[in-house]
């Protein structure tokens, strides 16, 4: 079975902190992605990375950072968190290329204030 | 550029009721399509995908969905709902870009 962790389900931050939410896959997939999800717009793609030390920007890059120093683990990274920054992140991992399935980890809640 | 379209945001259904969730996406050429749902708390889990082939795609837990091209529709069924049914289901499509836009969401109540 496919297991994608995330380093925290609930996370609550102040303006201005810089915030880190990682995650971690154990099948060995080359391609990691990270979304938002907000009530009305569905999932949003921030970030994704199809190999180590590769990234790619999403649809909503603005904001946001990622690491990817081994193929098992993508980070994101608020520099400079901000309100507007508070929902659900849901880090996927996926193998090869091209329409294969994502794995989703349980998320991470995170609220700024 | 590809788009997805959940015209329901809500939908209530009695338990043992058929139901019908629908999707329409916008892309050039024969995307593929994606069915997910989400539990409470939970993450995404894949119902079902297609990529080519037969139109009528069986999935876990009962479901189905059936592609259309001529109304760019992929609409997920179940004839017979369960209480564990009611989640957040999402249609998302995957076209060149190989990436995955999901649309908003339809969220399922079920009825005792």
């Amino acid at each position: 079975d496919v297991k994608v962790t995330q380093s925290s389900r609930y996370l609550v931050k102040r303006t201005g902190e810089k915030v880190f939410l990682e995650c971690v896959q154990d099948m060995d997939h080359e391609n990691m992605f990270w979304y938002r999800q907000d009530p009305g717009l569905g999932l949003r793609l921030i970030y994704f990375s199809y190999d180590v030390k590769m990234k790619e920007k999403g649809d909503i890059p603005e904001g946001y950072s990622v690491s990817r120093e081994k193929k098992e683990r993508f980070s994101l990274i608020l520099e400079s968190a901000s309100t507007n920054q508070t929902s659900m992140y849901l880090c996927a991992s996926e193998r090869g290329r091209g329409g294969e399935t994502q794995y989703f980890g349980p998320g991470t809640r995170l609220l700024v204030l | 550029a590809q788009s997805v379209t959940q015209p329901d945001i809500h939908i209530t259904v009695s338990e043992g009721a058929s139901l019908e969730l629908r999707c329409n996406y916008s892309y050039g050429a024969t995307p593929y399509l994606f069915w997910y749902v989400q539990s409470p708390g939970q993450g995404l889990q894949l119902l079902l995908k297609y990529f080519s082939g037969d139109t009528l795609v069986q999935g876990i837990k009962g479901f189905e969905a059936e592609f259309k091209r001529s109304q760019s529709s992929f609409n997920l069924r179940k004839p017979s709902v369960h209480w564990s049914d009611a989640a957040e289901y999402f249609c998302a499509v995957s076209g060149s870009a190989r990436q995955l836009t999901f649309g908003s969401g339809t969220q399922l109540t079920v009825l005792p």
